[in-house]
């Protein structure tokens, strides 16, 4: 079956740039949709946001300005880069893929098991 | 601060019925957007639990079951079990003036007594 891997830096200086991977094994990123959602220590879940197989993306409007997803194909990897991070950015990254019907049915089927990032000096 | 509220917490005795409810409003829940849940046992990430309001994914037991009416959705758990001690979350579609975007519930933590 699927599965879903993050992979990066488990600490960020404030200022600069968070960079993280996920990789797909087990399938295709084809025809799917692929999202990130972070989770701050003791918080709940909050959508960051996807990018389809073919490159278009859709990001929360709290961090559109901080965000960039992009995918690669033949490796079969998405990635998150959330530029200039300060302390409250510091969480636990999932990786997970969605699935929609239409623009307004989302829903995230397989999850990877998580990676924290720390964001300090 | 989300837009979809959930009881801190619910607790409840082995075998016995619990609902974890899912405020929202008219920009999401109200408006007609479906809901769906998810399970994140201690430690681990979280689970699609349904899916659509009310359909289970393959391999979760029917003892969880969720529906939606006017602005709120509930997930309801029957014959609860130690295994089942967990945060849940809701999930939908939010448009309003600040944006439109994916959201999720506060989170509820279920005790099992």
């Amino acid at each position: 079956q699927v599965q879903l891997q993050e992979s990066g830096p488990g600490l960020v200086k404030p200022s600069e740039t968070l960079s993280l991977t996920c990789t797909v094994s087990g399938g295709s990123i084809s025809s799917y949709y692929w999202s990130w959602i972070r989770q701050p220590p003791g918080k709940g879940l909050e959508w960051i946001g996807y990018i389809y197989y073919s490159g278009s993306t859709n990001y929360n409007p709290s961090l559109k300005s901080r965000v960039t997803i992009s995918v690669d194909t033949s490796k079969n990897q998405f990635s998150l880069k959330l530029s200039s991070v300060t302390a409250a950015d510091t969480a636990v990254y999932y990786c997970a893929r969605g699935v929609s019907v239409d623009y307004y049915y989302y829903y995230m089927d397989v999850w990877g098991k998580g990676t924290t990032v720390t964001v300090s000096s | 601060q989300s837009v979809l509220t959930q009881p801190p917490s619910v607790s409840g005795a082995p075998g016995q019925r619990v609902t974890i409810s899912c405020t929202g409003s008219s920009s999401n829940i109200g408006a007609g957007y479906d809901v769906h849940w998810y399970q994140q046992l201690p430690g681990t990430a979280p689970k699609l639990l349904i899916y659509g309001n009310s359909n289970r994914p393959s391999g979760v037991p029917d003892r969880f079951s969720g529906s939606k009416s006017g602005t709120s959705a509930s997930l309801a758990i029957t014959g609860l079990q130690a295994e089942d001690e967990a945060d849940y979350y809701c999930q939908s579609y939010d448009s309003s003036l600040s944006g439109s975007f994916y959201v999720f519930g506060t989170g509820t933590k279920v005790t099992v007594l």
